[in-house]
């Protein structure tokens, strides 16, 4: 079974734009999360979609925002780009049900300069 | 509210010896708890769970973890490290909707 595949998996950007950001969940998958990692904060989570309705949402600002689809491929969009929005971006799939565990892509490395 | 301590941000041990990750958790419910590696540049990988089964849990690449609810404590160990296993290592807990709270992370060092 093929893994969670994200991409791309570098993006630089400048200061004001805006970056999609795309993940495929493991086959079957309906569940699909993004974490923010930094060195500063560390794994932050930043929502959850489970068919195509965001489930769960941390505390992040608007300019973070998501979606998910009916395959359950899921995008995310952050607009307005701050220098502080340098990060790994993951995305996690997992199935429904108790304790059934997140599986996570490589990432996306975001730069903005 | 959940919430996971662990309790050394850095271990170092030598090739061969044994390796302990410390982690401490709080929650409501019965929960699920996980240990997860990061290598650099890399997503997280599910090293073991736990799912109130068993109480010692064997995960992949030699590593396990004992749940103690007494001492609501989920150490990840392993007999003998190997160069490989050098990353970084995140005690997880979940409860019954989806909702998962990241430890801070422990960076392992493997001194040859």
């Amino acid at each position: 079974k093929a893994g969670v595949t994200q991409t791309p998996r570098y993006l630089i950007k400048t200061r004001g734009q805006q970056v999609t950001l795309s993940c495929s969940p493991i086959s079957g998958h309906r569940s699909v999360s993004w974490y923010q990692q930094t060195p500063g904060q560390g794994l932050q989570f930043l929502f959850e979609y489970f068919s195509e309705t965001q489930r769960n949402k941390g505390n992040f600002p608007g300019r973070f925002s998501g979606r998910q689809f009916s395959n359950s491929r899921s995008e995310m969009n952050v607009s307005t780009l701050e220098l502080g929005d340098s990060a790994l971006y993951l995305c996690a799939s997992s199935q429904e049900g108790r304790a059934s565990p997140l599986h996570f892509g490589n990432g996306t490395r975001l730069t903005v300069t | 509210a959940q919430s996971v301590t662990q309790l050394d941000s850095h271990v170092s041990v030598s090739e061969g010896t044994p390796v302990l990750l410390r982690c401490n958790y709080s929650s409501s419910y019965s929960p699920s708890l996980f240990w997860y590696v990061q290598h650099p540049n890399k997503g997280l990988q599910l090293l073991l769970k736990y799912t109130s089964a068993a109480t010692l849990v064997k995960g992949i690449n030699g590593f396990e973890a004992e749940f103690k609810k007494s001492e609501t404590s989920f150490h990840l160990t392993k007999p003998s490290a190997h160069m490989s296993d050098a990353a970084e290592y995140f005690c997880v807990v979940g409860d019954y909707g989806q909702n998962f709270v990241f430890g801070p992370g422990t960076r392992l060092s493997v001194l040859p």
